[in-house]
This record gives C-alpha cells, structure tokens and sequence, in this order.
C-alpha cells in the first residue's frame, strides 16, 4: 500500500506485480517531464521522460501518462523486480523560451518490493 | 568511462573549516549544476553553468561559491561549514539548459 507522512511516501509491492508511482506537478506552463530513479548510495538515475505534447509513452518496462488537465504524472512499472526497489522522483521543466529554469523535482516516492 | 565523477565521495569535517568538492563529466555537455539533498531526499538545485557561465542561482548562502575552469568541470567549494551544511551534494550535466540531466554518485558531507 501507500503512505503520505512526515516521511517520504511509501509503496510496497509483491515481486511481479504492476507498480504505479504518482506525482502532482505544480506549474501549469512546465512541458518537459522527467522520472528518476535514485538506489541507496547512488545519485538519480534517468528513467524516462516526456514532453507535454504526448499522454503516454513506453519503455522497456516502464510507461509515463501524463495528465494536463489535474496536473498529474504517473509512472507503472510493469512486472517489478527488487531491482526496482529505490526512491522514485519527478521532475519538471518549464516552457524553453522562459529561459534558464531549474529542473524541479518533486519530494520522490520509496519503491519497496517485496520478494 | 564514469560519465559524471564527483570527488570526494564521502566529507567529514568541522564546523568552521572550509572545503571544495569537484565534478567533471566527459559527456560533451556545455551545461553542469549543483544539487543539495536534504536528510528527507528533498533535491533542490543551487546553482547551474551553461559553457563556464554561470546562469542559476538559487538562493544559496555566499558562503557557497561555484567556480568552473571549463565546460567539463564544476567544483563547488564551501567556507565557514555550518552544521546545517551536511548533506549530500549532487553534480549534474546536460546538453543545453532544457534537456534530461545525467547525475553525479554524489558527495555525503557531513560537519561535526
């Protein structure tokens, strides 16, 4: 299941289930999504990511809809091994010609499988 | 063939004292940034160069100075360490300011 807290947030899923992470971005005018992954000691990993002219787009394993309309991002991992266990962050980045903004991220969501 | 390379890895230090801690990639990319995580894995950026300019400076204590002698190195170094300076810092690089940021394995400072 899934916690919010004081905490970072929390999903556990059985080895070989479907995981689904979520993530609310805030700035209606970002059109560049990305998902990172970050394992225990090591620094954020690039995913998979998306502009905001698409809705959906496949990985291997992966899969990213985005939601323009509330503003919300997904990622489902298909069939997810321990190896998928690690904190999960969105980012977003705002239109090109705003000029030289920062990649936001998200607070990150803790994968934990369970085997 | 590390793409993005942080030393050092792991930084215990005083109060007080002052460090740097340095990144270079060897991906070809004209833009590099600075990252602190926080305890709660909050990543916020501090400060980003695009071809040894610097263009973002979020608002990040003077005692924090980023230099960077190229387009493949930033090193960031700290004066006057303050306890709530212990974090891990992240280096990142990209191509162009807009485009998929590839990361640094990050240096754990802590200050005692």
């Amino acid at each position: 299941g899934e916690s919010v807290g004081l905490h970072l947030p929390t999903l556990s899923v059985q080895e070989g289930d479907n995981s689904i992470i979520n993530c609310a971005y805030s700035n209606s005018a970002s059109d560049y999504f990305i998902w990172y992954k970050q394992e225990s000691g090591k620094g954020p990993q690039f995913i998979i990511d998306i502009r905001s002219n698409m809705d959906k787009r496949q990985g291997q394993r992966v899969t990213v809809l985005l939601n323009k309309t509330v503003k919300h991002l997904s990622l489902q991992i298909a069939a997810t091994q321990p190896g998928d266990s690690a904190v999960y962050f969105c980012a977003e980045n705002m239109v090109p010609n705003s000029g030289n903004t920062p990649l936001v991220f998200g607070k990150g969501t803790r994968l934990s499988v369970i085997a | 063939d590390t793409a993005v390379s942080q030393t050092p890895k792991y930084l215990v230090t005083q109060m007080g004292n002052d460090k740097s801690i340095k990144c270079e990639q060897n991906l070809g990319h004209d833009t590099m940034y600075w990252y602190k995580q926080d305890s709660k894995k909050f990543l916020k950026i501090m400060f980003s160069y695009n071809n040894k300019e610097l263009i973002i400076n979020e608002t990040v204590p003077n005692r924090f100075s980023p230099k960077s002698p190229d387009k493949a190195h930033l090193n960031l170094h700290i004066n006057s360490l303050e306890l709530g300076d212990s974090a891990v810092y992240f280096c990142a690089s990209s191509q162009g300011t807009q485009e998929t940021q590839y990361f640094g394995p990050g240096t754990r400072l802590l200050v005692l």
